[in-house]
């Protein structure tokens, strides 16, 4: 059964180092979103994608959050510098149908910790 | 401001009786809700959902109620068993195809016990 993949599993740094997550979605996807999830809350949706253009960013931080699907497949977010209050979980997920909610399909996800 | 709220962090009940996870809403304009299931190191993935031109929907053992005037839903799993343990998120969106702005409650754990 195809999966999302993200890598890595778990990150541990640093605050003020750099910090990068890779997620590749199921293949045929076009649709991909980067969510966080702190603990104690629901995901909360970062960035969303169709193919390589960015369709939706109005809750990414974007003084120290960027995000790139250069060729419409794989994707990366990145943080620099991550602070204290980024320790969450970094989901990806993708869809075939942009926009249908029951259609999403969610990676493991990146766990980070911001020491 | 939280749109969605799952009041209940944590219910516990014994295998084979029903499961009650509920749901509240702040925001009018949503009418497409959902829930999801998410297992320890997994991502979430989707249970069931429900339109707001409904009141009900069923799928085997899994049920979604929606009370509009209430802006409340509720999820019931009958009967309940250990593998149904998991964190379920109720989410809410302004539109059947407005995947990218689902707005997620807390969560709540369940533990199915045998």
């Amino acid at each position: 059964e195809a999966e999302v993949a993200q890598s890595p599993r778990y990150k541990i740094t640093e605050k003020s180092q750099a910090v990068a997550f890779w997620c590749d979605p199921i293949s045929g996807h076009a649709t991909l979103y980067w969510y966080r999830q702190i603990l104690g809350q629901g995901p909360e949706l970062l960035v969303q994608f169709q193919d390589e253009s960015v369709v939706d960013d109005s809750q990414l931080p974007k003084d120290r959050f960027s995000a790139e699907r250069l060729k419409g497949v794989d994707s990366t977010l990145k943080i620099q510098p991550a602070e204290l209050g980024d320790s969450a979980m970094y989901l990806c997920a993708s869809s075939h149908v942009p926009g249908r909610s029951e259609k999403l399909f969610f990676g493991s996800g990146t766990q980070l910790s911001v020491l | 401001d939280q749109q969605v709220k799952q009041n209940s962090p944590s219910l516990s009940v014994q295998e084979g009786r029903i499961s009650i996870l509920n749901c509240d809403y702040t925001n009018s304009m949503f009418d497409y809700f959902l829930w999801y299931k998410k297992y320890p190191a997994e991502g979430p993935t989707f249970l069931i959902s429900i339109s707001s031109i409904k009141d009900k929907n069923e799928d085997g053992r899994f049920t979604v109620f929606l009370n509009k005037s209430a802006k409340h839903l509720s999820l019931h799993i009958v009967p309940s068993q250990p593998g149904d343990s998991a964190v379920y998120f109720c989410a809410a969106s302004a539109g059947e195809t407005s995947g990218s702005r689902l707005t997620f409650g807390e969560g709540t754990q369940l533990t199915v016990n045998p």
